[in-house]
């Protein structure tokens, strides 16, 4: 069964502070790893990886991903109380549907 | 940017009452559709993947006939929960997937909050 797990579940900084976000995976037919940030309401695009050791970065958020070993991670630098949030992973399948499988999640909250 | 909408935002209905979400996009034609659904502190969870003109492809424990899905057109899906039921409260979200060669990322639908009484 293809499943995809991040940890920690949830976490409390205080901003400033770096945090790294894991998520590990075992599905087949994967085709790409997706970060999104959920607020209130649906999810907001952050990444997507599908190559090995690559970083992508977009202003204090990294993400990278290692296809051996089946993880990936996301950074935030010098978090800020915006960054409050669920961050969620989900696996892009090649199959037939295309469907994405997502991640249980990590809720971050930054306090000031 | 493509840009899904969900109509309503939020519906509270009574029990054994029926409720349709309608899920468009709104700046490109998608050839499928999903429907996910999120209760309080979850993930989202797949209920089906839809594609225009065809039949839904549920998820193992999504009942088919209590979720009605219907992809008329490469712009609109709809999602009607029926004879719904408080346990069926939940946030439902759709996303809608563009159509390239081989991969389409999937954008998400601000998502309609049922609440059943």
């Amino acid at each position: 069964e293809d499943k995809v797990v991040q940890s920690p579940l949830s976490l409390v900084v205080h901003e400033g502070d770096t945090v790294t976000l894991n998520c590990s995976y075992e599905v087949t037919n994967f085709r790409s790893l997706l970060w999104y940030k959920q607020e209130k309401k649906a999810p907001t695009f952050l990444f997507m990886l599908t190559s090995s050791g690559i970083e992508k970065k977009s202003g204090r958020l990294s993400s990278i991903l290692d296809k051996k070993e089946l993880f990936s991670i996301l950074n935030i630098t010098a978090t800020q109380t915006g960054d409050s949030a669920v961050y969620l992973c989900a696996v892009d399948l090649i199959s037939g549907t295309y469907k994405y499988i997502f991640g249980t999640g990590t809720r971050l909250k930054v306090l000031a | 940017g493509a840009v899904v909408s969900q109509h309503p935002s939020w519906v509270i209905c009574k029990s054994g009452t029926s409720v349709k979400i309608e899920c468009r996009s709104l700046d490109f034609q998608a050839t499928t559709m999903f429907w996910y659904r999120q209760f309080p502190k979850q993930s989202l969870m797949l209920m089906a993947t839809s594609n225009e003109g065809s039949k839904a492809t549920y998820e193992q424990g999504v009942e088919k006939d209590k979720f009605l899905i219907n992809h008329a057109s490469l712009t609109l899906s709809t999602l009607t929960v029926t004879s719904a039921h408080p346990e069926d409260s939940s946030f439902y979200i759709c996303s809608a997937r563009v159509a390239l060669a081989g991969w389409g990322e999937q954008f998400f639908g601000p998502g309609t909050r049922l609440t059943v009484l």
